[in-house]
């Protein structure tokens, strides 16, 4: 089992809709990221948190230490969210340690 | 240049070959770290430089070599690879104290 698992790990959605990811981890962790990956590899941060809830546009990030799981929702989803969604904790300083990715397809 | 440049974009050896990737970043942090992305599996963290010193290496395989000559260049010498290790390997930076880490968009790495 691993220590980060995401659910779900493939999503198909209308646009429009309102998009939910999951993300359980077992360890201890100092910070919890989410993390966007598109076709071609590159990857980009969304958000980093400890703690609560973070909102950037259409993106909320939720995060409960004590049931150690957090979400990622997406709201009025659009074809250009298509992506891969990664969880990773960080563990101490500098270690990350990933979830599976959730792929993420929005149709119009 | 800004962020994280990774070159080249894509690569393909044979695995009698001896190959390196190169990463830069522009960002002026002092950490360095290399992933590797393997089909169908997570992100799996290699090694970590800090200040040009290697910090954490995650028990990979001698035939990767990392070489960090400064805090804004980091290397990765490939050499006898197995097909297995075909993969998307990434590099990232961060600044000491500060938990996010900045990508660079990886080399593909295609080994026949």
């Amino acid at each position: 089992k691993n220590e980060v698992e995401q659910s779900p790990q493939n999503l198909t959605a209308q646009e429009g809709e309102f998009i939910t990811i999951n993300c359980s981890y077992s360890v201890g962790i100092s910070a919890l990221h989410w993390l966007q990956q598109h076709p071609g590899g590159g990857i980009v941060s969304l958000f980093m948190l400890s703690s609560g809830k973070k909102k950037h546009g259409r993106l909320i990030a939720t995060i409960n230490i004590q049931e150690k799981h957090s979400s990622l929702h997406i709201t009025a989803s659009h074809p250009r969210d298509s992506a891969v969604y990664i969880c990773a904790v960080l563990q101490g300083a500098q270690k990350l340690v990933f979830g599976q990715g959730t792929r993420l397809t929005i149709n119009p | 240049e800004t962020g994280v440049t990774q070159t080249p974009r894509h690569l393909v050896m044979g695995m009698t070959n001896k190959k390196s990737l190169k990463c830069e970043q522009h960002l002026g942090h002092n950490a360095m770290y290399w992933y590797k992305q393997s089909a169908k599996k997570p992100l799996e963290l290699m090694f970590v430089y800090n200040f040009k010193e290697q910090t954490e290496n995650n028990s990979v395989p001698s035939r990767f070599s990392p070489e960090c000559p400064n805090s804004s260049h980091l290397f990765l010498h490939l050499h006898t690879l197995q097909p297995e290790d075909s993969a998307l390997y990434l590099c990232a930076s961060s600044q000491e104290g500060v938990p996010a880490q900045f990508f660079g968009p990886g080399t593909r790495l295609t080994v026949l």
